[in-house]
């Protein structure tokens, strides 16, 4: 199997910062994408990695460790418009993209 | 750029009835993808187009779901009949390549009685 696996919900306040964690089998990866996605709406691409190490993009940052099939998305100085799940996805050698659950975060004033 | 268009996004029937959703996606894109989200769950694909070719739709149900791309571009996905577990959103994504970042339209969500 190519169970992807990241906690079902986090909360965290205003200002804060935090790390959403995802876990996935390392055979046959491609590469490891970030979505987030607000209540009813589509999934938005956020981050992509397929090295080693932390890729960082404003307030958003991915990190990613092959060897141990792991990879985090840090969000810094969070804002309530934050509050969305966020998706973990990975690319294996099949062409297909096998989503995680989503971590559903929650932001509090 | 525009994004990926779908309609209709919500659509109610009633169960044993046809139902179909359209999907335009961005300009250039070769690559289309239709998957099934459940509520609470991530995107789960039903298949996979390069050009007008579909290239994995293993997890199809083909005793009710079918899709077509005719020409390389929009895309209609299918369910004859509908039933009920098959309430859920519909979303459909492109991307330039096989390899590509996936965009992802709005979706159609599909409430069946």
């Amino acid at each position: 199997g190519q169970n992807i696996d990241q906690p079902t919900e986090m909360t965290a306040t205003e200002g804060a910062i935090v790390q959403i964690n995802c876990t996935y089998q390392t055979s046959g990866f491609n590469g490891l994408f970030w979505y987030q996605q607000h209540a009813g709406e589509a999934p938005t691409f956020l981050s992509y990695n397929v090295l080693d190490g932390l890729e960082e993009k404003g307030r958003f940052s991915s990190f990613l460790s092959r060897s141990k099939g792991y990879s985090y998305l840090l969000l810094k100085e969070l804002q309530m418009k934050d509050s969305a799940s966020y998706l973990c996805a990975v690319s294996y050698n099949t062409d297909k993209l096998i989503f995680g659950t989503g971590t559903r975060l929650q932001v509090f004033p | 750029e525009a994004g990926v268009v779908q309609s209709p996004r919500y659509k109610i029937i009633e169960k044993k009835q046809p139902v179909a959703f359209w999907c335009n996606p961005i300009s250039g894109h070769n690559t289309l993808y239709w998957y099934l989200q459940n509520l609470g769950q991530g995107p789960e694909l039903l298949i996979r187009y390069e050009n007008e070719e579909a290239v994995d739709d293993s997890q199809l149900p083909k005793d009710r779901f079918s899709a077509e791309r005719l020409k390389g571009v929009d895309s209609t996905l299918k369910i004859q009949p509908a039933e009920l577990g098959d309430s859920a959103v519909y979303l459909c994504a492109s991307s330039r390549t096989r390899e590509g970042t996936q965009y992802f339209g709005p979706g159609t969500r599909l409430l069946v009685l």
